[in-house]
């Protein structure tokens, strides 16, 4: 199976900044990576799919890079809204797993 | 509007079933790949299956083959996941999810891709 690193595990950032998460996959996934932004209580929401696009009615603050094995989610300046739990997930080939997720959270 | 709906969960014995149910409606259900994630409390998702839009070809997590089964009905625009032998580990909180698509190119086959819609979950406890 291909096992998702995410990184850092939890990220501390004031509201306006720019925050960088990453997702390394253990062998290259080519581009079939998805990312998720997760609040308390609610469903996991997608964000970004295929690595780089933007899923629907997603702002352009968000933006997903990468190919292979290395994976980055971008927001480009914070809103108190997007603080989250962000979950990778690849789906080149079964199983598709999950990374471990990185909590961002309010400095 | 386009929504998915869980239902059947609740709290079950080690060793008993359950069958997991999932509604869909706004969108054309018989388009799409299906599939299931659940999330144990304070844990990370985890992926448990797909099944394509006729119901012939699934994928599953390795872990959970040969006590839970996926399926769907098309008529009845409806999505279930049968649980069997269930354990502590088990208790999580089960989320329906419907599937991009994409073509492989190397294959020939369309695959399954993100979850893009989710519905709200449905809680399964599994304690004596």
């Amino acid at each position: 199976e291909i096992v998702l690193t995410q990184s850092p595990g939890t990220l501390s950032l004031s509201p306006g900044e720019r925050a960088t998460l990453s997702c390394r996959a253990g062998q290259s996934v080519g581009t079939s990576l998805a990312w998720y932004q997760q609040k308390p209580g609610q469903a996991p929401r997608l964000l970004i799919y295929d690595a780089s696009r933007r899923a629907t009615g997603i702002p352009d603050r968000f933006s997903g890079g990468g190919s292979g094995t290395d994976f980055t989610l971008t927001i480009s300046s914070l809103e108190p809204e997007d603080f989250a739990v962000f979950y990778c997930q690849h789906y080149a080939r079964s199983p598709h797993i999950f990374g471990r997720g990185t909590r961002l959270e309010i400095k | 509007q386009v929504e998915l709906v869980e239902s059947g969960g609740g709290l079950v014995k080690p060793g008993t079933s359950l069958r997991l149910s999932c509604a869909a409606s706004g969108f054309s259900f018989n388009d799409f790949y299906m599939g299931w994630v659940r999330q144990a409390p304070g844990e990370g998702l985890e992926w448990i299956s797909y099944i394509n839009s006729a119901g012939s070809i699934i994928y599953f997590e390795d872990s959970l083959k040969g006590r839970f089964t996926i399926s769907r009905d098309n008529a009845q625009n409806s999505l279930f996941l049968q649980m069997n032998s269930l354990r502590v580990a088990d208790t999580a909180i089960y989320f329906c999810a419907r599937a991009t698509t994409y073509y492989d190119t190397s294959t020939g086959y369309y695959r399954p891709g993100a979850f893009d819609l989710w519905g709200q979950g449905t809680m399964v406890t599994v304690s004596s």
